[in-house]
């Protein structure tokens, strides 16, 4: 069966300071993964999504970067963290070959910026 | 604005109660998904609901897609207090296209 894992689970972090989140999915191959951010009242923000080794997409202009190393690792950074970047941080796959596209989501970063 | 409305944004019903919850758009969808999120963990797939009109059934919960496959809904009957969480619903328009709405909050209060 198909497990996807994120780490840390919390994280606080000061203004200025980088940020690597971890994301690694088992047990699938070639998924498409994607980077969520979900801030109370406004649902699940799509961030970054891959299709596949190297091939990152962004959906909106931030603060952030996504990286793609390995087929089943996905990885969300920055350089210099912001007051805004605070939030719920998720991490999903879904089949890459599937037409509706369900995904599986993992238990999620609570970053904190002080 | 929101590409998929949810409402009620708030429900807090007693237990036994049943409950229906509205995921709307004015765009047409190819395949809409409900999860249900736990506070502090990642949401869960309840199910796909693919085909106009089409109704789906898991245990207490019923889905039922749109004709027009714009809109969706979720019916809980008997709400028990494990049914608590947030109801997220999420529609897909192309490849790697999906969007979430906000989300309804549930509580059911023993």
């Amino acid at each position: 069966s198909q497990t996807i894992h994120q780490w840390p689970a919390t994280l606080v972090q000061p203004v200025g300071s980088p940020l690597s989140l971890e994301c690694t999915v088992e047990g699938t191959s070639n998924p498409n993964l994607y980077w969520y951010r979900q801030a109370a009242g406004r649902g699940l923000q799509l961030l970054f999504y891959s299709v596949g080794i190297g091939q990152i997409s962004s959906e909106v202009p931030q603060n952030l970067s996504a990286s793609r190393p390995q087929d089943r690792q996905f990885i969300l950074s920055s350089k210099k963290l912001l007051l805004s970047d605070s939030g719920f941080y998720l991490c999903a796959w879904s089949v890459g070959t599937r037409v509706n596209n369900e995904q599986f989501f993992g238990p999620g970063t609570r970053l904190t910026v002080l | 604005t929101q590409l998929l409305e949810q409402s009620p944004q708030f429900l807090s019903i007693q237990e036994g109660e049943n409950l229906t919850v509205y995921c709307n758009s004015s765009s047409v969808f190819s395949s809409l998904q409900w999860y249900r999120q736990e506070p502090g963990e990642g949401p869960v797939l309840l199910v796909t609901v693919v085909t106009g009109g089409e109704v789906k059934k898991l245990k207490r919960l019923t889905f039922q897609f749109g004709d027009a496959r714009k809109d969706s809904s979720l019916h809980i009957t008997a709400a028990q207090p494990g049914d608590t969480g947030l109801y997220l619903c999420a529609g897909e328009r192309g490849y790697q296209k999906v969007t979430f709405g906000i989300g309804t909050k549930l509580q059911v209060i023993p």
